[in-house]
């Protein structure tokens, strides 16, 4: 979801469980995704990407899922480790020779031993 | 190097001040970007030079922000006459040809 302020949306989980983290993005043009870990006083770091010619892609313990009819996009981490805890960016790209990309405000993912 | 490098780490500077902020981007990557990221807030884009291309400036928040890319690799970020709410950390990413981009550790600047 979207954050107000200085608030960012948070997700809290046990140690083992599953996260799914979401991402509503803006433009029905954007063709390519990517998901971004970020911990504190460290630059992003890249997860995973996806094309929108596909709807699913896994790496390894992370899915992302694509939904292009209502514009939504997951991030899923199986058996969550208290090394996952960060913030997870959503970033989109419009396409064609633009390398820009326009990142969502973050989810502060926070695992509990 | 092995991965985008940043400095300084930390800058603390006086209102009024003029500062630098320098990244040295993955070697051979093309393309080069500068984001500013507010506490607790998203990355924020400011500039993205391409190759030889004119640079794309539609981010940067007023003219007192510059950024030069000398010789297709490293990149300075200048801010003219800083003000208090120029205090966040200063992110550089660079890429190849595919969307990747990788970033730095950033730079984080205090206006005081």
């Amino acid at each position: 979801g979207e954050s107000v302020g200085l608030h960012l949306p948070t997700l809290s989980v046990q140690e083992g469980d599953n996260s799914i983290i979401n991402c509503a993005y803006s433009n029905s043009a954007s063709d390519y995704f990517i998901w971004y870990k970020q911990e504190s006083g460290k630059g992003p770091q890249f997860i995973i990407d996806i094309r929108s010619n596909m709807d699913k892609r896994q790496g390894q313990r992370v899915t992302v899922l694509l939904n292009k009819t209502v514009k939504h996009l997951s991030l899923q981490i199986a058996a969550t480790q208290p090394g996952d805890s960060a913030v997870y960016f959503c970033a989109e790209n419009s396409g064609g020779s633009n390398y820009k990309l326009t990142f969502g405000k973050g989810t502060l993912l926070t695992v509990n031993p | 190097g092995a991965g985008v490098s940043q400095s300084p780490s930390n800058k603390v500077t006086e209102k009024g001040k003029d500062v630098e902020l320098r990244c040295d981007p993955i070697s051979g990557h093309t393309a080069l970007y500068w984001y500013r990221q507010s506490l607790g807030q998203g990355l924020e884009f400011l500039i993205y030079f391409q190759g030889n291309s004119a640079p794309d400036k539609s981010g940067l928040p007023s003219d007192r922000f510059s950024a030069e890319r000398t010789g297709g690799s490293v990149s300075t970020l200048t801010i003219q006459r800083t003000q208090q709410e120029d205090s966040a950390v200063y992110l550089c990413a660079s890429s190849l040809a595919v969307n990747i981009q990788y970033f730095g550790a950033g730079t984080r600047l205090s206006v005081l």
